[in-house]
């Protein structure tokens, strides 16, 4: 099974800030990495797909980079509304998996 | 517009069964692979089973391979999750996913299911 380690758990960060959240596969997987936001209580949303696309909707401060084992999702300014989980995915193989989530927190 | 609505939650004793359903809308049900993700109170998410448009291709997590049935009807639009020998650790929220992952991504709200005696 391919593990998706997430970096680093949780974070403190101010409006306007640039948040940077680091997703490595324990093996490649081209580029078959999604990032999904998640608020309490609710169902994760699609930021990103095929570790750069933007998902329809999002806004354009968010950006993800990478390929191979190494991603990146950044949030060039954070806004309010963007205090939430974030996980990584990777839609690679079966099983599928996920990163252990990135709290981003005031 | 796309609805995925999941029902058939609820408290179920160790060892018990339980069958989700979730009920699509809005789009072509058949065209879409579907997947069944569930999250643990307080835990991350956790990729349960998926399952190709035709219904035949179908994957499991080890966790519950065995014990859980993920299948679908495309003509009337369902997907379900037949969940058999349920342990207190299957204790979580189950969302219903359309293309996971994809372009076409899109989640229902989640439907709990609560193991315990």
């Amino acid at each position: 099974d391919i593990q998706m380690t997430q970096s680093p758990s949780s974070v403190s960060a101010s409006v306007g800030d640039r948040v940077t959240i680091t997703c490595r596969a324990s093996q490649d997987i081209n580029r078959w990495l999604a990032w999904y936001q998640q608020k309490p209580g609710k169902a994760p949303k699609l930021l990103i797909h095929t570790a750069s696309t933007l998902h329809s909707g999002v806004p354009s401060r968010f950006s993800g980079s990478g390929s191979g084992t190494d991603f990146t999702l950044t949030i060039s300014s954070l806004q309010p509304e963007d205090f939430a989980t974030y996980y990584c995915h990777q839609a690679n193989s079966f099983p599928r998996t996920f990163g252990g989530g990135t709290k981003v927190e005031i | 517009q796309v609805q995925l609505v999941e029902s058939g939650g609820g408290l179920v004793k160790p060892g018990g069964s339980l069958r989700l359903s979730c009920a699509a809308s809005g789009f072509t049900f058949s065209d879409y692979y579907m997947s069944w993700i569930r999250q643990a109170p307080g835990k991350g998410l956790e990729w349960v089973a998926h399952i190709l448009s035709g219904g035949t291709t179908i994957y499991y997590a080890d966790s519950v391979k065995g014990r859980f049935t993920i299948s679908r009807d495309n003509a009337k639009n369902s997907l379900y999750l037949e969940m058999n020998s349920l342990r207190a650790e299957d204790t979580a929220v189950y969302y219903c996913v359309r293309a996971m992952a994809g372009p076409r991504d899109y989640w229902g709200q989640g439907i709990l299911v609560t193991v315990s005696s």
